[in-house]
């Protein structure tokens, strides 16, 4: 079973539609990521968690929000989704080591969405 | 975070060694250079990394150059499951975020 799961894998919505996307790992790590790709682009970081008490916005969280319901699950959301939302998004966990300089992370396999 | 610069492609031949080169001339001291890769259709993977000694591990090798303004990623035998995004990233961890900045990467294009 893979560590970083995401549900749904594909996703088509509305405009104005409210929708969840989640991620649960059983890696049993602490710190928790949403990241979003845009066609042939690298990633950028929307939200971050470091604990289940510790949510920060990322570079690009305007129109998300992000819950993390427990250790090993982080949810993102999108209030009123807009086609420029279209786009494949991951979610990552990380161990939270001392050595941050070092520290891996693990991506889920992705959640492809699609707003009309 | 420091910003690296990576060719858009390259190409290679099955079973051949394959050099992914990365520039960060503005590397600090304490900055770790990373690389993942993101295979078709799948999140990104941690490949390798290193601070200023050269590196070795099950998948590659990371060769860093002395003045660690550049650093080569290094697939002996390259194979068609190798193709890839390969990204070249710079931690400092400094700060809450511990992100990842992601650039554009490096497509590897393999043939048989």
């Amino acid at each position: 079973d893979a560590d970083v799961t995401q549900t749904p894998r594909n996703r088509i919505t509305k405009t104005g539609k409210r929708i969840m996307l989640e991620c649960s790992q059983t890696k049993g790590h602490d710190r928790m990521y949403w990241y979003r790709q845009d066609p042939g682009l690298g990633l950028q970081l929307i939200y971050y968690s470091f604990d289940v008490k510790d949510i920060n916005k990322g570079e690009i969280s305007d129109g998300y929000s992000v819950s993390r319901q427990a250790q090993a699950k982080f949810s993102l959301s999108l209030e009123s989704a807009i086609p420029n939302q279209t786009a494949l998004y991951f979610c990552a966990t990380s161990p939270g080591l001392a050595g941050a300089r070092q520290e891996t992370q693990y991506f889920g396999p992705g959640t492809r969405l699609l707003v009309l | 975070d420091a910003k690296t610069t990576q060719p858009n492609s390259m190409e290679s031949n099955e079973e051949e060694p394959v050099h992914l080169p990365c520039n960060h001339s503005t590397i600090s001291g304490t900055d770790y250079i990373h690389w993942y890769r993101q295979l078709p259709s799948q999140g990104p993977e941690y490949v390798i990394h290193g601070l200023t000694s050269n590196v070795n591990n099950r998948m590659a090798s990371l060769a860093i150059a002395e003045d660690r303004k550049s650093s080569t990623l290094i697939l002996h035998r390259a194979t068609l499951r190798d193709a890839a995004v390969y990204y070249c990233i710079l931690r400092d961890g400094s700060g809450a975020t511990n992100k990842l900045i992601f650039g554009t990467g490096t497509l590897l294009a393999v043939q048989p």
